[in-house]
């Protein structure tokens, strides 16, 4: 199974900084990574999907990079609604998995 | 607009089955894929399983055999039978699905509540 680590668990920051998420896959899995963004009691909203393709509706001001092993979640100025827990999966092969999450807060 | 609805879960002993649902509108389950996702209380996402291409059908380790992915096509709904179900298997169970793609999602489900315990 290709395993994902992503990092921080955890961030504190303000209104309007810029947070970057990371994570790692054991192994190569090309452009295959979706990002999701979820909120308490919610389901998990896609923001992108094949590592850099932003879904439709989502603003601009989330990004993702990478291929390979190492893949990145850009938020460029961060708003009062960004404040959530993020999600990285692969899509490469079954069994699909997911990074362990990173929390967004307020600082 | 899109919406998927869960229903089925519920509190069940250990050993025990449920059969979950997922009801879709303006939105065809048996055209598209379809997968189940977990997350158990305060924990991260699980993927469990997923029914695509001529009903092809995958699942986690940790639930197969156990778990059985299937969709009706007159009724719009996608489901997931439960056996033998266990301490661990307790979450919050999504359906998820895509026009384009197996493995990423555009909708979800609300979610539906699976407690296990004696």
């Amino acid at each position: 199974d290709i395993q994902m680590t992503q990092s921080p668990s955890s961030v504190s920051a303000s209104v309007g900084d810029r947070v970057t998420i990371t994570c790692r896959a054991s192994q190569g899995i090309s452009s295959w990574v979706a990002w999701y963004q979820q909120k308490p009691g919610k389901a998990p909203k896609l923001l992108i999907y094949e590592a850099s393709s932003l879904q439709s509706g989502v603003p601009s001001r989330f990004s993702g990079s990478g291929s390979g092993t190492d893949f990145t979640l850009t938020i460029s100025s961060l708003q009062p609604e960004d404040f959530a827990t993020y999600f990285c999966q692969q899509c490469n092969s079954f069994p699909l998995t997911f990074g362990g999450g990173t929390k967004v807060e307020i600082k | 607009e899109v919406l998927l609805v869960e229903s089925g879960g519920g509190l069940i002993q250990p050993g025990g089955s449920l059969r979950l649902s997922c009801a879709a509108s303006g939105f065809s389950v048996s055209d598209n894929y379809m997968s189940w996702v977990r997350q158990a209380p305060g924990k991260g996402l699980e993927w469990v399983s997923a029914i695509y291409t001529g009903d092809r059908t995958d699942y986690a380790d940790s639930v197969k055999a156990r778990f059985t992915i299937s969709r009706d096509n007159s009724k719009n709904t996608l489901f997931l039978q439960m056996n033998n179900l266990r301490v661990d298997d307790a979450a919050m169970y999504f359906c998820a699905g895509d026009t384009t793609s197996v493995t990423a999602w555009r909708y979800w489900g609300q979610g539906t509540l699976v407690t296990v315990s004696s």
